[in-house]
């Protein structure tokens, strides 16, 4: 157990629908990643948050934005969705977000669109 | 940009056999690599890293060598057990970067 959790676990959703996909990190971390897995494109960095300000974004749809709270969950939500959007979503967390820092992943999101 | 090359699978082995993983990185400068596994079902557990070259990463009898001369870090185990089974990820994070560029990952399978 990384101590990072996910929730859901799973989401099914339809076309056009939008979901929240929620995010803790491990106690003391400050900084929040999200990635994206999926069949074609493997596993890809969407953005990562660094004590609740956005500090790097990789290939993160329009349609999709993330926000880091006081508490320092962080929440990927996703809009307009495709059945393309379908993968699983992974939150990573580490202690200070600098560069080359070990990051720990939570369990993932489950998302289906149908 | 910074990028990582696995070998594909999926590996097929028997118990007890020798494991090895080929990974090899493009990257400038002096990235930090890492070797994270997903067992079935599960997310992704950090396995073993390594910072500088020829620092040796090693955990649950996993290894892997930093070799910057040949851009690689391998990832090797000596006698595989059928909890092995997993899809084994290799990944960088580059200089003055700071998220992580993965492998395609490479599907293990351990049979009794």
């Amino acid at each position: 157990d990384s101590g990072v959790t996910q929730t859901p676990k799973h989401l099914i959703t339809a076309t056009g629908q939008r979901v929240t996909l929620r995010c803790s990190p491990r106690s003391g971390d400050l900084s929040v990643y999200w990635y994206q897995q999926s069949l074609d494109q493997g596993l890809q960095f969407l953005i990562q948050y660094y004590n609740g300000e956005e500090r790097a974004k990789g290939n993160i749809l329009e349609r999709f934005s993330a926000q880091q709270f006081p508490d320092l969950h962080s929440e990927l939500n996703l809009s307009s969705l495709e059945l393309g959007d379908s993968a699983l979503y992974f939150c990573a967390s580490s202690e200070d977000g600098t560069e080359q820092e070990t990051q720990y992943f939570g369990p993932g999101t489950r998302l289906l669109v149908l | 940009g910074d990028s990582v090359t696995q070998m594909e699978g999926p590996v097929t082995l028997s118990e007890e056999a020798f494991l090895t993983i080929n990974c090899t990185y493009t990257a400038t400068g002096y990235p930090s690599l890492f070797w994270y596994v997903q067992y079935p079902g599960e997310g992704l557990q950090l396995l073993l890293k390594a910072t500088k070259a020829d620092d040796k990463g090693s955990n649950k009898g996993f290894e892997a060598t930093y070799r910057k001369e040949t851009t690689s870090f391998h990832l090797e185990k000596g006698s595989v057990q059928v909890s092995d089974s997993a899809v084994y990820f290799c990944a960088l994070s580059g200089f003055n970067d700071y998220k992580l560029s993965f492998g395609a990952g490479t599907t293990v399978t351990v049979r009794a």
